[in-house]
């Protein structure tokens, strides 16, 4: 099974908001809202920033919001401060009989 | 706090096994399952498979059935990934994870390099 499809880096100067898209299929991201959003940095372990599509845990800053249409989810980042600049991982749960959860690329954010 | 810690770095030869395991602590183990997620260098994050810390129950990757085995240990809440044949595309980062029913991994282990050289 393919990974979801990401772009492979995205940028933005400090102040601004970015989107980060992840397209998948109907028996991904379309079918179910079991979309999560992760960020890692280098040498780090990910740390979930969005869950079930659009939920944040306890923690993580409101600058960080998820959403979904169709088989395309967004991880949309306002208000860009140094410290979001990071890779950033969507995965999905998936009805594929060769897997149980799918993850994306992953998005090289870089912060100007 | 809800904490995961996994067993140090490992360098196997190509064709040996690597067990790592992923203690947990903070919360009730048998109420999540556990994945495990790999990371080659420079490269995303793969699932491999998860076990449920319940009953035991897994579901493996299609790409590493009959080379990975999960468990578990609930007397002392640590979750083991055993990788047998090991070939030098195997070399990564490996991560376990606590996953809930709705699929998001929350919190991540620390991560163990496991390398294959001969």
């Amino acid at each position: 099974q393919s990974a979801l499809t990401q772009p492979a880096s995205v940028s933005g100067s400090p102040g601004q908001s970015i989107t980060i898209s992840c397209t998948g299929t109907s028996s991904d991201v379309g079918g179910y809202n079991y979309v999560s959003w992760y960020q890692q940095h280098p040498g780090k372990a990910p740390k979930l920033m969005i869950y079930e599509v659009s939920n944040r845990p306890s923690g993580v800053s409101n600058r960080f919001s998820g959403s979904k249409s169709g088989n395309t989810a967004s991880l949309t980042i306002s208000g860009l401060q140094a410290e979001d600049e990071a890779d950033y991982y969507c995965s999905s749960y998936t009805s594929s009989s060769t897997l149980h959860v799918v993850f994306g690329g992953g998005t090289k954010l870089t912060v100007l | 706090q809800v904490q995961l810690v996994q067993s140090g770095a490992e360098v196997k030869k190509p064709g040996a096994s690597v067990k790592v395991s992923c203690k947990a602590s903070g919360y009730t183990f048998t109420s999540y399952g556990i994945s495990w997620v790999r990371q080659a260098p420079g490269q995303g994050l793969e699932w491999m498979g998860w076990i449920s810390a319940y009953n035991g129950n897994t579901n493996y990757a299609q790409k590493l059935q009959g080379r990975v085995t999960m468990t578990t240990d609930t007397s002392t809440s640590t979750a083991y990934m055993e990788l047998r044949s090991l070939r030098s595309d195997d070399t990564a980062v490996y991560y376990c994870a606590r996953e809930s029913s709705t699929a998001e991994f929350d919190p991540w282990g620390q991560g163990t390099l496991v390398t294959v050289s001969s």
